[in-house]
């Protein structure tokens, strides 16, 4: 159970394309879903925040207008990297978490190269 | 300001023996733990948590322990085995404004030896 599907797993375009990422949870319903963004050898940082039908907290330093998300549904949140540059390449992941005394559920990444 | 720190890169263990793998903490706010494991092109995946209330959490060969006092908690794996060879992100979460986010350390690797 608790099964994240993120996608897609590997995205490559050209600068000034903007790109969507799915997130959804396939056996359980998540209120609050979250978006990270990991450097290679660094941590998971946090981006983002989502809980279904409200509007995203973003955290500091993250520009809303460049990472747009929507959690329409309680298994579905996406994110779209709007014009994105080469210093947008990273790797992108989601997680989903029913409740607050649920641990989060974690998707593949998306990893997104920008040329 | 690192909240959560992993300070061993890396750890290599003989298949059979027991590994732990170590996390300390900054925020007395925190008051849910959670270790992740990783895979290679893989998300994390969640392997136990601990509540504050609690010092000790078992699940199977996982055992997360805590001391609340020392910020530090830890991860016991025995008997370790070449399957658990993966990077290991201990986790914090708090209450308050945190609204429950996860605070990742930066990994531990961990390699268990056949």
């Amino acid at each position: 159970g608790a099964v994240v599907s993120q996608h897609p797993s590997w995205v490559i375009c050209k600068s000034g394309t903007s790109v969507k990422i799915e997130c959804r949870s396939l056996d359980f319903q998540a209120t609050t879903m979250f978006w990270y963004r990991q450097f290679p050898k660094q941590s998971l940082m946090l981006m983002a925040t989502s809980n279904e039908g409200s509007k995203a907290t973003y955290e500091q330093g993250v520009e809303k207008d460049k990472f747009l998300i929507n959690h329409a549904s309680l298994t579905l949140s996406t994110l779209t990297v709007t014009s994105a540059h080469p210093e947008d390449s990273s790797f992108y992941i989601c997680s989903a978490r029913q409740d607050r005394n649920q641990p989060q559920h974690f998707g593949d990444g998306t990893r997104l190269s920008i040329l | 300001d690192q909240q959560v720190k992993q300070n061993s890169p890396s750890l290599s263990v003989q298949e059979g023996r027991i590994s732990i793998l170590n996390c300390d903490y900054t925020n007395s706010m925190f008051d849910y733990f959670l270790w992740y494991k990783k895979y290679p092109a893989e998300g994390p995946t969640f392997l136990i948590s601990i509540s504050s209330i609690k010092d000790k959490n078992e699940d199977g060969r996982f055992t997360v322990f805590l001391n609340k006092s020392a910020k530090h908690l830890s991860l016991h794996i025995v008997p370790s085995q070449p399957g658990d060879s993966a990077v290991y992100f201990c986790a914090a979460s708090g209450t308050g404004g945190s609204q429950g986010n996860l605070i990742f350390g930066k990994g531990t690797k961990l390699s268990v030896k056949p």
